[in-house]
């Protein structure tokens, strides 16, 4: 079965830093495009960050971009968020999310696994 | 960036009812427009994809269609288990953007 698992949220002071941890298991981690994903309390889906399948390229959403950088490690088949400089408007749930149904470039076309997310709270 | 204008935000209709959602891009998406369903406490899962195509495993009487900047998703007989917040995606360009949602509840 393809599954996620998101981990590593937790209570942090604004300005402090977390690493969120997302574990994939069914499927292996560099054969596709990873995202994250978030959802403030009440809100709306935000997209935050891409890493392409051949770990060659990302990108970010501009609330992110300079704060947070994606990752992952092969040999553990796991992806990453690290999140610096937080505000309270980080405040989410955070989803790890797969890329899928690939156009006939191999570019995916949506978001076809999702995590169960994982909650990061920025509060003092 | 893409500005996805979904609507209505929320709906109430009675069970059977054939329940439609608009979702505007503010540029030609061609057809890269994703439909996901969320239910309370759950994360958001895929039912249509590159406009018109059912996910699979997805129940029939979910449906999308549309291409440009104008697309529609519609439940042809809403049941019970619908309850949820339908959100639409394009995957035409980064940054990724999706819609407002749409709250479906039961009359």
């Amino acid at each position: 079965e393809v599954q996620l698992v998101e981990s590593g949220g937790v209570v942090v002071q604004p300005g402090g830093s977390l690493r969120l941890s997302c574990a994939a298991s069914g499927f292996t981690l560099d054969d596709y495009t990873m995202y994250w994903v978030r959802q403030g309390p009440g809100n709306g889906l935000e997209w935050v960050s891409v890493l392409s399948w051949d770990g060659g390229n990302t990108s970010y959403a501009d609330s992110v971009k300079g704060r947070f950088t994606i990752s992952r490690d092969n040999s553990k088949n796991s992806l990453y968020l690290e999140m610096n400089s937080l505000r309270s408007e980080d405040t989410a749930l955070y989803y790890c999310v797969k890329g899928g149904r690939e156009d006939i470039v191999g570019v995916p076309t949506a978001m076809d696994v999702w995590g169960q997310g994982t909650t990061v709270t920025v509060s003092s | 960036d893409i500005q996805m204008t979904q609507s209505p935000s929320s709906l109430s209709a009675s069970v059977g009812d054939r329940v439609t959602i608009t979702c505007q891009a503010s540029q030609d998406i061609s057809n890269y427009l994703n439909w996901y369903q969320q239910k309370p406490g759950k994360a958001p899962k895929l039912l249509i994809y590159d406009a018109s195509n059912l996910e699979a495993g997805v129940p029939s009487r979910f449906s999308g269609s549309g291409s440009g900047t104008d697309f529609t998703f519609t439940i042809s007989s809403l049941q019970p288990e619908d309850v949820a917040t339908y959100y639409c995606q394009q995957f035409h360009n980064l940054p990724l953007t999706f819609g407002g949602g749409t709250k479906v509840e039961i009359k």
